[in-house]
């Protein structure tokens, strides 16, 4: 079965950089697998940040950003602020009506 | 502002089935550009999609799950539902239902439920 994965965890510094990559076990991410990409805290639903590989979700900052870099999907935070801090789980689309998620990135800023 | 929810017993012993409902309001469950989804999420743990399906009942499941899942539809109620059999302690989580879109939408997960929490235990 196809394997998404994504970094563990990842810190980052208050208004810093951080790129969170999403790939396959086997294969390379492309725009076909109409990468998305959501936000959560905990107890919370997911949010929905970016889809379509780059297309920010309505009313996500521009802080945000979504590309393919290399062979895997990417969510790029540029500035990161403290509520940043969450989970980020990126899904790819399959074929045929079915998607796969990535494990999840745990992202700490401090 | 399309809103999901679901609904359905926390406790199920196991070996049972377990049955939960999602009911859409803001929009048709008919409509032809989307997929009706469930995924779920065990405590501290990731998501896991487990299946989908369209207005004309056409389903796809996770392949980890497709023998003991169901997904059903009820246009008229504005509803769609999950069963899954023979449930385990592995089964508890919390579930949410969401709205997916398809090719001309997007194929991401664009409305969610705010998820219920399901209890496998004795």
């Amino acid at each position: 079965q196809t394997v998404v994965t994504q970094e563990p965890s990842f810190s980052v510094s208050p208004g810093g950089t951080v790129t969170l990559t999403c790939g396959l076990s086997s294969g390379s991410v492309s725009t076909s697998y109409y990468p998305s990409w959501y936000q959560q805290t905990p107890g919370q639903a997911p949010r929905t940040l970016i889809y379509s590989t780059n297309t920010r979700s309505s009313g996500v900052p521009d802080r945000f950003s979504g590309s393919i870099l290399g062979n895997k999907a990417a969510l790029t935070i540029t500035g990161a602020q403290a509520d940043d801090e969450s989970d980020y789980y990126c899904v790819l689309y399959m074929g045929s009506g079915s998607w796969v998620f990535g494990g999840g990135t745990k992202l700490t800023v401090l | 502002q399309v809103q999901l929810q679901e609904s359905g017993p926390g406790l199920v012993k196991p070996s049972q089935t377990l049955s939960l409902t999602c009911t859409v309001s803001g929009g048709s469950i008919s409509s032809g550009s989307y997929y009706w989804s469930w995924i779920r999420q065990p405590a501290g743990k990731g998501l896991e999609w487990i299946g989908r399906i369209y207005t004309s009942g056409s389903t796809n499941y996770n392949p980890s799950l497709k023998s003991r899942v169901t997904i059903s539809v009820d246009t008229s109620k504005n509803q769609f539902s999950l069963k899954l059999s023979s449930v385990t302690a592995a089964d508890t989580a919390v579930y949410y239902c969401a709205r997916v879109g398809r090719l001309t939408t997007g194929y991401y997960f664009d409305y969610w439920g705010q998820g219920t929490l399901v209890t496998v235990s004795s």
